[in-house]
């Protein structure tokens, strides 16, 4: 069955970068009919999309809010994707999803990680 | 960006009781393009409704999705008591994609 298995969660101070990873089962990165979107959720808040990108090519595209601080990356032959947020600030704490979405345009979510904390503190 | 605004913020109900759920579009999406998810406590979300309409693998048909335009709706028919949790709508239709703030389905 599919499976999003996300990292441990990590404490961060601020300025410092964080890289959270998402190791896929039960398909693989290389299938081209799937891409990955990131989204975090701030304690107690809604939903945020971060970014999409299609694992096969590495291309991505991200929300302008994010643009300069997040990259997301794949590795496909460990069907693994990253997503890696710099220059932290208190309001990055969060959960972090990764969640398989399809490449046609249909850009819901129907498999999610289990979210990752990341606690920026001083 | 298209904004979604959910109402009403918190659904106070007894099992047994259809919820209804509102999510009202800043502007036009289509209805290929519009979701909606659960989420329970220190869980990731899980998709019930993408299309609009079409419920997602394994989802009861307890719960049903409507809408067109600028207003989609999520039914619960007979709320059972697993299903009170966290709900969001989502649009796929322009980038960004977008989050509805969430309605929180609670027992009354």
């Amino acid at each position: 069955q599919v499976q999003l298995v996300q990292s441990g969660g990590e404490v961060k101070k601020p300025g410092a970068s964080v890289k959270v990873s998402c190791k896929a089962s039960g398909f693989t990165l290389s299938d081209y009919n799937y891409f990955m979107f990131w989204v975090r959720q701030a304690p107690g808040q809604g939903l945020e999309w971060m970014g999409t990108i299609s694992p096969r090519s590495g291309s991505a595209n991200y929300a302008p809010k994010f643009q300069d601080r997040v990259a997301l990356t794949s590795d496909t032959s460990t069907d693994t994707v990253y997503m890696e947020l710099t220059r932290l600030r208190s309001e990055d704490t969060a959960f972090y999803y990764c969640a398989r979405t399809l490449s046609s345009g249909y850009y819901y979510g129907d498999f999610w990680g289990q979210g990752t904390l990341v606690t920026v503190s001083s | 960006e298209t904004v979604l605004m959910q109402s009403p913020a918190t659904l106070s109900l007894s099992p047994g009781e259809r919820a209804t759920l509102s999510c009202r579009a800043s502007q036009s999406v289509g209805s290929n393009y519009f979701a909606w998810y659960q989420q329970k406590p220190g869980q990731a979300p899980r998709l019930l409704i993408y299309g609009t309409s079409s419920r997602a693998t394994g989802i009861p048909d307890r719960f049903s999705g409507s809408g067109s335009g600028t207003d989609f709706t999520l039914t619960i028919n007979t709320l059972e008591p697993e299903d009170f949790a966290f709900y969001f709508c989502q649009q796929y239709e322009s980038s960004p994609l977008t989050f509805g703030g969430g309605t929180k389905v609670e027992i009354k």
